[in-house]
């Protein structure tokens, strides 16, 4: 079973709201991230946890909160997002880090109004 | 700032036919892999191949590397309509831990019936 499991797959939301992003592995994978896509675009990475702690942010703004609550959870918190937010968020796993095969889930279509 | 270029950027091509790919990179590199993505959907992992390896198959996959001249091709022989989709290269970076990985800017291949 190679499965990243995201949730929501589809997410509208208000510049005022706050919302989550959930992904979900069961790889026994030691390393997470979140990416993001915009449209004809490759994947940007966002943060990277490693055994369950943030080792890398790319300078990513505070309205994203990562949270890794365990080691098959990892978890984007979102707040106060602006219209240019809008986008595909991935989620992904590897057993210990790059050296490794990436999975990846099939990510939530954000939109912020 | 990415680390790959994709060549071409777009390719048309008619079933049947064989579909090549080829990604450029900057810096050294541990591995580097290969990704499809449908249109709208997560990205499906193919071929992973390590620095020391010059050639990888998979089915109808061909993955070659060449270190030295920092670079890799993807072969997709007697492609089919299913085809249809982005490819992106994905290279990891030297930097400690959990490490990044970098996407090329990808290839828009489309199989025509």
């Amino acid at each position: 079973d190679t499965e990243v499991t995201q949730t929501p797959k589809h997410l509208v939301m208000g510049m005022t709201n706050k919302k989550s992003l959930k992904c979900e592995q069961h790889m026994g994978h030691r390393a997470m991230y979140w990416y993001k896509q915009k449209a004809k675009k490759p994947p940007e990475l966002m943060f990277v946890y490693s055994y369950e702690k943030l080792s890398i942010n790319e300078s990513v703004p505070s309205r994203f909160s990562p949270e890794c609550p365990n080691s098959s959870l990892l978890n984007l918190h979102l707040h106060a997002l602006q219209p240019e937010d809008s986008a595909l968020y991935l989620c992904a796993s590897s057993r210990l880090g790059v050296r490794d095969t990436i999975y990846f889930g099939e990510g939530s279509w954000l939109t912020v109004v | 700032s990415q680390q790959g270029e994709e060549d071409p950027q777009a390719l048309s091509i008619q079933e049947g036919e064989n579909a090549t790919m080829n990604c450029s990179y900057k810096t050294s590199i541990n591995n580097l892999q290969w990704y499809r993505q449908n249109s709208g959907r997560g990205l499906v992992h193919l071929i992973l191949i390590r620095s020391n390896e010059r050639e990888k198959h998979s089915g109808r996959l061909r993955v070659t590397l060449d270190t030295s001249k920092k670079s890799s091709s993807l072969l997709i022989t007697a492609s089919r309509a299913a085809d249809t989709a982005s490819y992106f290269c994905a290279t990891d970076s030297p930097y400690p831990p959990g490490g990044k990985l970098i996407f090329g800017q990808g290839t828009e291949l489309s199989v025509k019936p």
